[in-house]
């Protein structure tokens, strides 16, 4: 079966860095995305990657190992903002997206 | 990036009455669209995915007598909850993919239905 696991919940400090992790098994690659949702509101995209290797947009990195079936998210300079949840998910070779459950992401002053 | 419109932002009704739920591509086609549903503190499920001009195909699970779907043009999809009961309160989202080079994948808003 097609699977995306990530952890439930990171605690992190205002200015600091965290990364998150998110594994998977799927059918196909088709590309790994990442979003941030705050709560009650609607997933905003922030990042693409489907050949291996680092991809920075400020504050924002996303890695993508395909052998290894990894990636992970990393925030710099964490601001309290960033306080949110963060989705990975893989299109497989259908193109149809497949979702992990999200990390809640905690920022503390 | 491209817009999704989601109509209405939220809707509480009683139970055993129908809701639709409007989804807008506005600056640009979508021959596809997903339905999303999000219960509090969980991870978005897909329930359907709309096809212009065609019959929308279901998840395993999801009832299409209950969940109607209708992508009648380009730029717009709707859901309808028929006969809706408490237990279909939930957050609900649509989202389009671009025709670009890595279908990304834009989100409407959100409609929270509340069913008393």
């Amino acid at each position: 079966g097609q699977n995306i696991d990530q952890p439930t919940e990171m605690t992190a400090t205002e200015g600091a860095i965290v990364q998150i992790n998110c594994t998977y098994q799927t059918s196909g690659f088709n590309g790994l995305f990442w979003y941030q949702q705050h709560a009650g509101e609607a997933p905003t995209f922030l990042s693409y990657n489907v050949l291996d290797g680092l991809e920075e947009k400020g504050r924002f990195s996303s890695f993508l190992s395909r052998s290894k079936g990894y990636s992970y998210l990393l925030l710099k300079e964490l601001q309290m903002k960033d306080s949110a949840s963060y989705l990975c998910a893989v299109m497989d070779s259908n193109y149809q997206l497949i979702w992990g459950a999200g990390t809640k992401l905690i920022i503390k002053p | 990036g491209a817009v999704v419109s989601q109509h209405p932002s939220w809707v509480i009704c009683k139970s055993g009455t129908s809701v639709k739920i409007e989804c807008r591509s506005l600056d640009f086609q979508a021959t596809t669209m997903f339905w999303y549903r999000q219960f509090p503190k969980q991870s978005l499920m897909l329930m359907a995915t709309s096809n212009e001009g065609s019959k929308a195909t279901y998840e395993q699970g999801v009832e299409k007598d209950k969940f109607l779907i209708n992508h009648a043009s380009l730029t717009l999809s709707t859901l309808t909850v028929t006969s809706a009961h408490p237990e279909d309160s939930s957050f609900y989202i649509c989202s389009a993919p671009t025709s670009g080079d890595h279908n990304e994948q834009f989100f409407g808003p959100g409609t929270r239905l509340t069913v008393l």
